[in-house]
């Protein structure tokens, strides 16, 4: 099975220290995409980026970072400055060929003040 | 706009009935998917729908489990008779048309507990 790998089951951080959460994903496909999705306490699963095979360039969204290397099949995900109300679950995701979304097993993120 | 409704948000029952969850996906949005979430297998997809049709159920866990889209903005998941090892959140997503890498869409999800 082609999968995605979230290594780090649990992370808890002091408020504004830096996180970075690790992803490895598995594929045989030259085309395919990318995602993290947040899904804080109430449950929602709340897309936060997608980022295509082709494009290796690594992107900033105001305190997030997303690190993208085809070498290693790594998308890693930081918080820079964390806020207690970036506590949440955070997966990795990746699209396979038939359209469906393979989650990683989630990691825990807890950022206490 | 309206996101992805689910309903019920919780249901409660006993061992051997039936539980049919709702989905009432994006308005125009032609994917739906049913995932389920539980601490031993994290999110595992069900099944998926494309133009109401289904793609892809090698998901669905056993015949106890059934989904059915009859059109563009309804489907349901129903589990005949539940088991205890049911007990699960169960997310329903869609997505728009386009290439079939565009993000889904989840719905706040439906947390069952079969006793």
């Amino acid at each position: 099975a082609q999968k995605v790998t979230q290594a780090q089951t649990e992370i808890s951080v002091v408020e504004k220290e830096d996180v970075t959460l690790d992803c490895v994903y598995e594929t045989r496909d030259t085309t395919y995409y990318l995602f993290w999705y947040k899904q804080p306490p109430s449950g929602e699963l709340v897309f936060l980026i997608r980022r295509n095979s082709f494009d290796e360039q690594n992107e900033i969204s105001g305190r997030y970072s997303w690190n993208f290397q085809k070498s290693t099949s790594s998308f890693n995900f930081t918080i820079t400055a964390s806020q207690v109300v970036d506590s949440a679950v955070y997966f990795c995701a990746r699209d396979s060929n038939t359209g469906k979304l393979i989650f990683g097993q989630g990691t825990t993120l807890q950022v206490k003040p | 706009d309206a996101g992805v409704i689910q309903s019920p948000r919780h249901e409660v029952t006993e061992m051997g009935q039936e539980v049919t969850l709702r989905c009432k996906p994006i308005s125009g949005h032609n994917s739906l998917f049913w995932y389920r979430q539980t601490m031993m297998r994290g999110l595992e997809l069900l099944i998926y729908f494309n133009n109401n049709v289904p793609i892809d159920d090698s998901g669905m866990p056993e015949d106890r489990f059934s989904a059915k889209m009859p059109n563009a903005s309804f489907s349901t998941l129903k589990i005949q008779p539940s088991e205890p090892r049911d007990s699960a959140v169960y997310f329903c997503a869609s997505r728009p048309p386009g290439t079939g890498y565009e993000k889904l869409f989840f719905g706040s999800g439906t947390q069952l507990s079969v006793l």
